[in-house]
This record gives structure tokens, C-alpha cells and sequence, in this order.
């Protein structure tokens, strides 16, 4: 079974810190994306990557930042946390399009806190 | 460009009801559907999935058949229980796009 593992489950930071959620995959996928989940906005995409060091934005990229420098890895970062980034954050990964559509695999999700 | 439009919850059930959550889209092309499901606390799971038209797909008694005629993909179950209460989302994709399109998501309860 495909794994993806984001490194906390619950974070809580001050506002004006820089934040690094981390995610990893192990089924060499090549592409990981960043969804923040709110209640009533279903699900957002902040950004993704197609490959390393390959990252495009997705439809809320403000106040975000990403980094793929390994294949498996994945980080989002926080430049300057503000209390509206207080959310649910999921990683996911997938292989890339092809004949039969494979669905993203999902990590369980850090629950972060700006305060 | 591509959609999908899901019914809004939340959705109360009793256990052992038949459950029917509507599901429709917009889409060019033929687009690959699934279904995910977010049990508390937890992040997205693949329930089903179906690439083509009238694939049906199904999972742990959950059923969904892609209609192209309709386009739609209502997710159904003949008797609900209460480990089925969580978060369901509608989802597509297209061969030419990495990315996935999620419904806004359903809230199921399910009382014993």
C-alpha cells in the first residue's frame, strides 16, 4: 500500500514564525501536492509538484512556499504565519496521468494553529 | 472547465437505511471519477473509482456507476452503519491533468 506520511498531526505556532509542514512518500510518485481543508471550502490546492525541484501553483499559493529537493519529500512552508492560515493541511501524492487515471494517495493530515 | 457538484449535507441517517449521495460534473474529454472518504480525524481514502463509462465501482457494500448520459456518479449503499458516519467527496480527473477536482464534500451521520 502506498504510504504518506506528514510529520505532525497537530502543530500549533505564533503568528510571524516561520512554519515547514513536511510530507513523505514511498511509492516513488512522481507528484505530491498541498491541499488545506475548511470547513464549508471542501478542499483547496495550494501547490504542487511534477517532479523534483518542479512546482506549480495551484489555486491559493499566497503566503506559500514549497520545496521538492528528493523525490519522496515534499515540504510546505509558511514564510510568515497569520492566524487565517489556521487549518487542516493534507499531502498527497499520485503518479502521473496516463491510461487509467490513478486516484492521489493521502497522508493523515496535520492540524495546524496559528495563534 | 471542469466541476463537480456534490449534495450538500449533512446527511442524518438511521443504521441500516439506504443511502444515495448525488454526484455530477462538468468535464471535457473522459474523465476518470472517484469517490473519497474522510472518517474523523483522519485525511482522504479512496472509496471507489471508475474510469470509464458505465464502470461501476464498488467498495466495503459502497456502489457508484458512471453515467455519461447524466453525467453523474451517485454514490449509493443498502444498509448503512454507524462506523459508515464521515466525509464524502466527489472527485475527477482527466488523462491530460495531474491534478484532481474534489466536490465540496458531504457530512454522513449515521445513528444506531
Amino acid at each position: 500500500d502506498v504510504k504518506v506520511t506528514q510529520s505532525s498531526r497537530y502543530l500549533v505556532k505564533r503568528t510571524g514564525e516561520k512554519v515547514f509542514l513536511e510530507c513523505v512518500q514511498d511509492m516513488d510518485h512522481e507528484n505530491m501536492f498541498w491541499y488545506r481543508q475548511d470547513p464549508g471550502l471542501g478542499l483547496r490546492l495550494i501547490y504542487f509538484s511534477y517532479d523534483v525541484k518542479m512546482k506549480e501553483k495551484g489555486d491559493i499559493p499566497e503566503g506559500y512556499s514549497v520545496s521538492r529537493e528528493k523525490k519522496e519529500r515534499f515540504s510546505l512552508i509558511l514564510e510568515s504565519a497569520s492566524t487565517n492560515q489556521t487549518s487542516m493541511y493534507l499531502c498527497a501524492s499520485s503518479p502521473p496521468p496516463g491510461v487509467s487515471n490513478q486516484p492521489q494517495h493521502f497522508g493523515d493530515g496535520t492540524r495546524l494553529s496559528i495563534l | 472547465g471542469n466541476s463537480v457538484t456534490q449534495m450538500e449535507g449533512p446527511v442524518t441517517l438511521s443504521e441500516e437505511a439506504f443511502l444515495t449521495i448525488n454526484c455530477t460534473y462538468t468535464a471535457t474529454g473522459y474523465p476518470s471519477l472517484f469517490w473519497y472518504v474522510q472518517y474523523p480525524g483522519e485525511g482522504l481514502q479512496l472509496l471507489l473509482k471508475a474510469t470509464k463509462a458505465d464502470d461501476k465501482g464498488s467498495n466495503k457494500g459502497f456502489e457508484a456507476t458512471y453515467r455519461k448520459e447524466t453525467t453523474s456518479f451517485h454514490l449509493e449503499k443498502g444498509s448503512v452503519q454507524v462506523s459508515d458516519s464521515a466525509v464524502y467527496f466527489c472527485a475527477l480527473s482527466t488523462s491530460s491533468a495531474s491534478k484532481i477536482i474534489f466536490g465540496s464534500g458531504t457530512r454522513l451521520s449515521i445513528r444506531p
